[in-house]
């Protein structure tokens, strides 16, 4: 199947710090691409859908000064979470749209803000 | 509130009998339901899927039964195999074209025992 590379898997940051997460599409273009958070013992929750070359849709409640999405090429989106704050510990999760039904998934990022 | 609900954390099942994985749902208005498998440090991957204008859908050993009036579906896996120990997500859409928001349930952990 389809390969959709994350990075970093897990980092550590200091609050008020920033922290950058790559979401590659390694064998396909993905023109659309998801980005998903989850907290302990709660399902993923999705955060906004970027689309290449146009700016990110957030959904209600997710803060898009905070988090910021850039999709400048139809195989990388990034999310950025500016100024972290423990509140933000979370798993972020990003997905690669190929075709009309089928979502391919990285392997997730764990970020803990200290 | 929980839209998609799988109300069983863990199921274990013995290698070659029958895995059956639930998940109910509170929105009517959901027109496609997945299923994804996780294995750990890994993410997602899609495993099977059915439309609302159906009430099954098999692919090999997997099955996905849906009920649109009990507002139910289950995935059953037939015969378990160890390989088949991972995380079960239960996931609906409401939005029929590209690009599929969904609606994740918490998982069900799947353990085949040998």
């Amino acid at each position: 199947g389809a390969v959709v590379s994350q990075h970093p898997s897990w980092v550590i940051c200091k609050s008020g710090t920033s922290v950058k997460i790559e979401c590659r599409s390694l064998d396909f273009q993905a023109t659309t691409m998801f980005w998903y958070r989850q907290f302990p013992k709660q399902s993923l929750m999705l955060m906004a859908t970027s689309n290449e070359g146009s700016k990110a849709t957030y959904e209600q409640g997710v803060e898009k000064d905070k988090f910021l999405i850039n999709h400048a090429s139809l195989t990388l989106s990034t999310l950025t979470v500016t100024s972290a704050h423990p509140e933000d510990s979370s798993f972020y999760i990003c997905s690669a749209s190929f075709g009309a039904e089928k979502l391919f998934f990285g392997s997730g990022t764990q970020l803990s803000v200290l | 509130d929980q839209q998609v609900k799988q109300n069983s954390p863990s199921l274990s099942v013995q290698e070659g009998r029958i895995s059956i994985l639930n998940c109910d749902y509170t929105n009517s208005m959901f027109d496609y339901f997945l299923w994804y498998k996780k294995y750990p440090a890994e993410g997602p991957t899609f495993l099977i899927s059915i439309s609302s204008i159906k009430d099954k859908n098999e692919d090999g050993r997997f099955t996905v039964f849906l009920n649109k009036s009990a507002k139910h579906l289950s995935l059953h896996i037939v015969p378990s195999q160890p390989g088949d120990s991972a995380v079960y997500f239960c996931a609906a859409s409401d939005d029929a074209g590209n690009n599929r928001k969904l609606i994740w349930g918490l998982g069900t952990s799947l353990a085949v025992n040998p």
